[in-house]
C-alpha cells in the first residue's frame, strides 16, 4: 500500500471554528489531492497541489484553503467551518500529471455541528 | 445531469455468478478511464485502467464503447469479497481539475 497518513481521522468541531487537516506522504509524489466524498455525489475535487507551493482549485474549492510547504505534507483548511462542511475526507497522491491513477489515504471523517 | 453516471444499484447476486455493470460519461473528449474499488468506510482502491481494445486482470474485463459513451465492468465467478462499491473514473484531459468520479455502484455478493 501507498504511504499516505491522514490525520485526524475523526473530528468533530462547532460551526464557525477553523480546522486543518493533514495528509503525509512518504512515496515522494509530486501530485496530491484533496477530496471530499458525500452521499449521492462521488469524490469531488477540493484543491490539488503539483508540487511544493503550487496549487489549484478543484470542483467545490469555496470555503477551503490549502498549502503545501513539503513535497510530504499537503494541508487543507477549512477557514470557518460550516455545516455544509460535513463530509469524509480524502487525500490522494499521483506520480504523473494529472492521471487518475491515484492513491488514497485512509480518510478524515469531519463533522460540523 | 451528471457528467458520469452510475446505476447506484445495489446488485445483489449468488456467490459464482457474472455480474456487469456500465457507467455512462458525456463528454466525448474524455480520454482516460478507471475503475475503483471502494470497502465500506474505506478509502477507494485502483482496481483497473480502461484501454481502448479491453483488458482483463483476473476474473475482471474492463471495456470501453466510445460511440456509446460508456464503460463497463465484467466480474466472473464472483467471490464474497468482491462485494464493495465499484467507482468508475473518466479523465477528460491531461489536467488533475479534470477527473470526474462516479457516484458509485454497490455489488453484494450473498453466499
Amino acid at each position: 500500500d501507498a504511504g499516505i497518513t491522514q490525520s485526524p481521522r475523526h473530528k468533530v468541531t462547532e460551526t464557525g471554528t477553523p480546522v486543518t487537516l493533514r495528509c503525509h506522504q512518504t512515496e515522494n509524489h509530486r501530485y496530491m489531492y484533496w477530496y471530499r466524498q458525500d452521499p449521492g455525489h462521488g469524490l469531488r475535487l477540493i484543491h490539488y497541489s503539483y508540487g511544493v507551493k503550487d496549487t489549484d482549485k478543484g470542483e467545490v474549492s469555496d470555503g477551503y484553503s490549502v498549502s503545501r510547504s513539503k513535497t510530504e505534507d499537503f494541508l487543507l483548511t477549512l477557514e470557518s467551518a460550516t455545516s455544509s462542511q460535513t463530509s469524509v475526507y480524502f487525500c490522494a497522491i499521483s506520480p504523473d500529471r494529472g492521471t487518475a491513477e491515484q492513491y488514497f489515504g485512509p480518510g478524515t471523517r469531519l463533522t460540523v455541528t | 445531469r451528471k457528467e458520469v453516471e452510475q446505476d447506484p444499484g445495489p446488485f445483489n447476486v449468488p456467490e459464482g455468478a457474472t455480474v456487469a455493470f456500465n457507467c455512462t460519461y458525456s463528454n466525448s473528449a474524455s480520454q482516460s478511464f478507471f475503475w475503483y474499488r471502494q470497502d465500506c468506510r474505506k478509502e477507494p482502491k485502483l482496481l483497473m485502467s480502461v484501454y481502448s481494445s479491453g483488458n482483463e486482470d483476473g476474473r475482471f474485463t474492463a471495456q470501453l464503447n466510445r460511440a456509446s459513451q460508456y464503460i463497463s465492468l465484467l466480474i466472473r465467478d464472483s467471490k464474497l469479497s468482491d462485494s464493495a462499491t465499484y467507482l468508475c473514473v473518466v479523465n477528460r484531459d491531461s489536467s488533475a481539475s479534470k477527473i470526474i468520479f462516479g457516484s458509485g455502484t454497490r455489488l453484494s455478493i450473498r453466499p
